[in-house]
């Protein structure tokens, strides 16, 4: 069956551009999470979302990110006005159960270079 | 949250048993501890997850002591592809919506031919 899906794979914005990046979690998948990966660092959690609701945003690092999962299918990261610091790649991942240590299918993450 | 210490890096031969302890000494009474493998431009992949005692499932084993303060990853007769970044984290079961899984810089496994 198909994993987590996210697009685009790779994106590269000029500074002050807005991004938005995709992730299609495995369905039926009732927790989706985001991560910010900085080279050589392990996952850093941003944001969770049970279904739609988005529970715990405590990981976005500023308000120009911004999340959402409207339907409680796909989700999108957005980020606004980039600058060169949210360089890094965007991991998603959803799991079964709302359990944070149900077993989390990660996508293979969006490569994001700001210029 | 309970963080993680883990060696930075690791080299192994191939075909040897490789183990790579966790500490986490701040464990609480209803925290997992799990460990999740990444490879280079992939997501994490989860591995192994234990309570206490051992587990074992068809890659991998896990060793946790009775205090619980640490864990052992054992993976047996590693191959050229077992070479990876292995995260071990800790976290509470019984919480939902909450974040608090710590992947920490991981141990870097590279595996010699």
């Amino acid at each position: 069956g198909a994993g987590v899906s996210q697009s685009p794979r790779y994106k590269v914005a000029k500074r002050g551009q807005d991004v938005a990046l995709r992730c299609d979690p495995i369905s039926g998948h009732v927790s989706l999470f985001w991560y910010q990966q900085a080279l050589g660092q392990g996952p850093e959690f941003l944001t969770y979302f049970q279904n739609e609701a988005q529970l715990d945003k405590s990981g976005l690092p500023s308000d120009r990110f911004f999340a959402e999962r409207p339907e409680g299918s796909v989700s999108t990261l957005k980020i606004q006005r980039t600058q060169q610091e949210d360089s890094a790649v965007y991991l998603c991942a959803s799991s079964l159960g709302t359990s944070v240590n149900n077993e989390q299918f990660f996508g293979p993450g969006t490569r994001l270079t700001v210029l | 949250l309970a963080k993680t210490t883990q060696p930075i890096s690791m080299d192994s031969y191939e075909g040897q048993e490789v183990n790579i302890t966790c500490s986490h000494n701040n464990i609480a009474t209803n925290d997992y501890i799990t460990w999740y493998q990444q490879f280079p431009s992939q997501g994490p992949r989860f591995i192994i997850q234990g309570y206490k005692t051992k587990v074992t499932n068809e890659v991998a084993s896990l060793f946790i002591p009775a205090d619980r303060k640490s864990s052992t990853l054992s993976l047996p007769r590693v191959s050229l592809s077992d070479t990876a970044v292995y995260y071990c984290l800790v976290g509470d079961g019984y919480q939902t919506g909450a974040n608090n899984l710590f992947f920490g810089t991981g141990t870097r496994l590279t595996v010699i031919p």
